[in-house]
């Protein structure tokens, strides 16, 4: 089976100072990693994807994620982060290969944003 | 392409009613798969179709049950609401079941 921890539940952060959203997975085989965001009254964006090949990530909007193989993580990090970043995060997990097509998440990240 | 659609987008329904959300995946995808998301449990696997079977489960009682229709469009059905269903319901397609999913709006079901 697998889990995914995401460590703090909520994130206060000034406009234009780095962030991480820190992600931690437990699994016995092995996982594609994602981070979703979800804005208010909103679905579930896909933001970041890790399937194979470079362990760090980058999506259009200037977040990035590495995963950490030894350490089972996939931290989500922005350099500079904006008022528009306000949102929950999760990160989740997916067996790799077999048929099971259900993500696990973890409880979510606030990402709380100010001025 | 259009993304996942899910209808209707809200819902109030009482105890002991039945309801039915629908959902579009984005097209070509085979695979559907259904989550509940509260905020005491978070988000939570209901069940996968693909192909028009059910391929996982998650642990939600027998009330809960869905089905796909050969075009790949997929219906949940909820029987006997209880207060505890009220949730937004979450459909995520995705072209195989592997990998990544894509997400509709949200369903809002509450049971009053």
């Amino acid at each position: 089976a697998q889990s995914v921890t995401q460590l703090d539940s909520q994130v206060p952060v000034f406009e234009e100072a780095p962030v991480e959203l820190r992600c931690n997975y437990s699994s016995s085989v092995s996982v594609y990693l994602f981070w979703y965001v979800q804005y208010p009254n909103q679905g579930l964006q896909l933001l970041l994807k890790y399937l194979s090949g470079s362990t760090l990530v980058k999506s259009i909007n200037g977040f990035e994620a590495e995963f950490n193989k030894s350490q089972t993580s996939f931290h989500l990090r922005k350099p500079s982060v904006h008022i528009s970043d306000t949102a929950e995060y999760f990160c989740a997990v997916i067996r790799y290969g077999g048929s099971q097509g259900n993500l696990i998440f973890g409880k979510g990240t606030k990402l709380s944003v100010k001025p | 392409k259009a993304g996942v659609t899910q209808t209707p987008r809200y819902l109030i329904k009482t105890r002991g009613q039945q309801v039915t959300l629908s959902c579009s995946p984005i097209s070509g995808h085979r695979s559907v798969s259904w989550y509940q998301q509260t905020p005491g449990q978070g988000l939570q696997f209901l069940f996968e179709y693909f192909s028009e079977t059910q391929r996982n489960k998650g642990n939600f009682p027998g009330r809960f049950s869905g089905r796909q229709f050969s075009n790949s469009r997929s219906e949940m059905n909820v029987s006997t609401l209880e207060l505890g269903d009220s949730a937004l319901y979450l459909c995520a397609s995705s072209f195989l079941g592997q990998g990544e999913q894509y997400f509709g709006p949200g369903t809002r079901l509450t049971v009053t």
